[in-house]
């Protein structure tokens, strides 16, 4: 199984802060690779797909890069509606595998 | 505007069995494989299973693999996860979610969850 390993586990910004969150793939997985949000309480909302693709609907401030085993997701003005929990994805195979998940608190 | 609602979720005891639904509206169902995602209690996202558009194939994760059994009724839009010998760790929040096409992929669009509490 490919294994996800997301950093930092817990992130505390303030709003305007630039915001970088990072995945490592324990092998190539070309860019079969997706972010995703999720607030307390509510499904994940898919936010890139294809490593930097914005998904239709997502605000122009996120940002995803990367490709093979090094990912990214950049938020570049903190918004008070992104205090969320942010989890990377692979797709390449199956078993399909998540992060840990990198929640961004209030500084 | 796309809707998928979970049901059948519950408390049962170790050992039981439990079949979740999750019935689709707004796209066209039969076009789109579609997964089980869950979510134990504070923890994060574990992928379950995946079922392709027409149900000719199936994976599952090793943790429910052989317990575990995902199908779905074009004709109805809705998707199926029967879940047999459950076990405390299968404790969790259920989530149905679409692919990007007709296979695996990644997960567009997410139900709201049913939560599976397996205790005695």
């Amino acid at each position: 199984d490919i294994q996800m390993t997301q950093s930092p586990s817990t992130l505390a910004a303030s709003v305007g802060d630039r915001v970088t969150i990072t995945c490592r793939a324990s092998q190539s997985i070309s860019n079969w690779f997706a972010w995703y949000q999720q607030k307390p309480g509510k499904a994940p909302k898919l936010l890139i797909y294809k490593a930097s693709s914005l998904e239709s609907g997502v605000p122009s401030r996120f940002s995803g890069s990367g490709s093979g085993t090094e990912f990214t997701l950049t938020i570049s003005s903190l918004q008070p509606d992104d205090f969320a929990t942010y989890y990377c994805q692979q797709y390449q195979s199956i078993p399909l595998t998540f992060g840990g998940g990198t929640k961004v608190e209030i500084k | 505007q796309v809707q998928l609602v979970e049901s059948g979720g519950g408390v049962v005891q170790p050992g039981r069995s439990l079949r979740l639904s999750c019935t689709a509206s707004g796209f066209i169902f039969s076009n789109y494989g579609m997964h089980w995602v869950r979510q134990a209690p504070g923890k994060g996202l574990e992928w379950v299973a995946v079922i392709w558009y027409d149900g000719s194939d199936t994976h599952y994760a090793d943790s429910v693999k052989g317990r575990f059994t995902i199908s779905r009724d074009n004709s109805k839009n809705t998707l199926f996860l029967l879940m047999n010998s459950l076990r405390a760790e299968d404790t969790g929040v259920y989530y149905c979610a679409s692919s990007d096409g007709y296979t695996s992929g990644w997960n567009i669009h997410w139900g709201q969850g049913t939560l599976v509490t397996v205790s005695s």
